[in-house]
């Protein structure tokens, strides 16, 4: 039972232009989502965070959508930069819970 | 700085043995917890701590024990090892517990069972 889902396994796009990194979830408790970027042989990394009260939060070149009533979120990279080729995984979790659920990850390419 | 320190990168084992993957972490993180990665299924919670002797299953606890006598140290233990364990394990702390928290992760121990 996957409540946290990234349908594209992998997403390529030229540098310098823009990445949307996509992910829906089922369960209506989820109100906290983050992103997280995990280069090869190591530990993933926060990037990104937002909470259920916002739709949009940034830092930087990342911005993070919110749409409750999707259920769906999206991570924006502008503009995109070969460094940012990794593996980004979205998690969400409920406001009093433990339990952070993951998704199956969506490899990034950035072409130079 | 360390952060979250994983022992050891690889093992490999026979079906039917034991052994134990070390966690330890330096930022006095209160909230530790264990996670498998597998291919198409993400990050899934094993066990997880909110504090030296408390612990509570996460999403797929079977075959696996933990404990947590210091603040710095959690341990995973797999009893009698299956191939259906063979992963990447990663441990995570954090300074908050609840949810929303920002996880600081280890480089991940890479296990195979045979």
């Amino acid at each position: 039972d996957q409540q946290v889902k990234q349908n594209s396994p992998s997403l390529s796009v030229q540098e310098g232009r823009i990445s949307i990194l996509n992910c829906d979830y089922t369960n209506s408790m989820f109100d906290y989502f983050l992103w997280y970027k995990k280069y090869p042989a190591e530990g993933p990394t926060f990037l990104i965070s937002i909470s259920s009260i916002k739709d949009k939060n940034e830092d930087g070149r990342f911005t993070v959508f919110l749409n409750k009533s999707a259920k769906h979120l999206s991570l924006h990279i502008v503009p995109s930069q070969p460094g940012d080729s990794a593996v980004y995984f979205c998690a969400a979790s409920p406001y009093n819970n433990n339990d952070m659920r993951f998704g199956a990850g969506t490899r990034l390419t950035v072409k130079p | 700085n360390a952060g979250v320190t994983q022992t050891p990168k690889f093992q490999v084992l026979k079906t039917g043995q034991s052994m134990t993957l070390q966690c330890a972490q330096d930022m006095n993180h209160e909230y530790m917890s264990w996670y498998r990665q597998d291919p198409g299924m993400g990050l899934r919670l094993i066990h997880y701590s909110v504090g030296a002797g408390i612990t509570d299953q996460g999403e797929v606890p079977n075959g696996y024990n933990v404990s947590r006598s210091t603040t710095e140290d959690f341990p995973l233990r797999l009893l009698s090892a299956a191939p259906s364990q063979t992963s990447v394990y990663f441990c995570a702390s954090s300074s908050r517990t609840g949810g929303g928290k920002k996880l600081f992760f280890g480089s991940g121990t890479q296990l195979s069972v045979l």
